[in-house]
């Protein structure tokens, strides 16, 4: 079955940067795009950017625009999202979505990347 | 830059049937948006309801359905259950760009 399993928690200083991977099972790795939403406490949900697991082209939403990085490995069916210079305003739980034609919604679990001083 | 709108609130009886729709300021919904809607509850991960307009999971009670309408992309529930107290999302799909609405906030009551 697809799974999409996340890694854990992170806490962060303001100013650092987090990386944060999503393993994927299940499926054709690289037939698919990875996708990455966060959602800040209380809030709603909020698109980053998504990439092309088989060719690595990225696209990323404007307000992260050269503040995230996307890449993946295709070798360990892996994706990752790397942002940089965090502010207090990023903490939030961030999750990988798989995307692209027949898609069908599958979600990783989470990660809550915690941004304190 | 497009906006995805959603009422931000809706309350529906046990056992009654509600729909929330997601509609786009580029004009009608259509299945070449890809419509999903999700739902939440507190403390956990979005769970997707309904994909490409109207296509369910396995994990997706009966009583949810999703389709098109009055130029909207539209969640049906019929016979609500306390269990679907929850916020709903909806999510179009612009060549690639995803785009969220703010969410509904179902109350069963």
């Amino acid at each position: 079955q697809v799974q999409l399993v996340q890694s854990g928690a992170e806490m962060k200083k303001p100013g650092a940067s987090v990386k944060v991977s999503c393993k994927a099972s299940g499926y054709t790795f690289t037939a698919f795009y990875m996708h990455w939403v966060r959602q800040a406490p209380g809030q709603g949900l909020e698109w980053m950017g998504r990439i092309n697991l088989n060719n690595g082209a990225t696209n990323y939403a404007q307000e992260f625009q050269g503040r995230v990085t996307m890449t993946r490995d295709t070798s360990i069916s892996t994706a990752f999202m790397e942002l940089s210079s965090l502010t207090f305003d990023d903490t939030a739980v961030y999750y990988c979505a798989r995307g692209g034609a027949g898609a069908k919604g599958y979600w990783g679990q989470g990660t809550l990347v915690t941004v304190s001083s | 830059q497009a906006v995805v709108t959603q009422e931000p609130s809706v309350t529906v009886s046990p056992g009654g049937t509600v729909t929330l729709t997601c509609g786009s300021n580029t004009g009608a919904v259509t299945s070449g948006l890809w419509p999903y809607w999700f739902q939440q509850k507190p403390g956990q991960a979005p769970r997707t309801l309904i994909y490409d307009t109207s296509d369910k999971h396995s994990w997706t009670p009966a009583r949810f359905s999703g389709s098109l309408l009055g130029g909207k992309a539209a969640l049906t529930l019929s016979g609500a259950q306390p269990e679907d107290e929850a916020e709903y999302y909806c999510l179009l799909s612009y060549s690639g760009i995803w785009v969220f609405g703010g969410g509904t906030k179902l109350t069963v009551l």
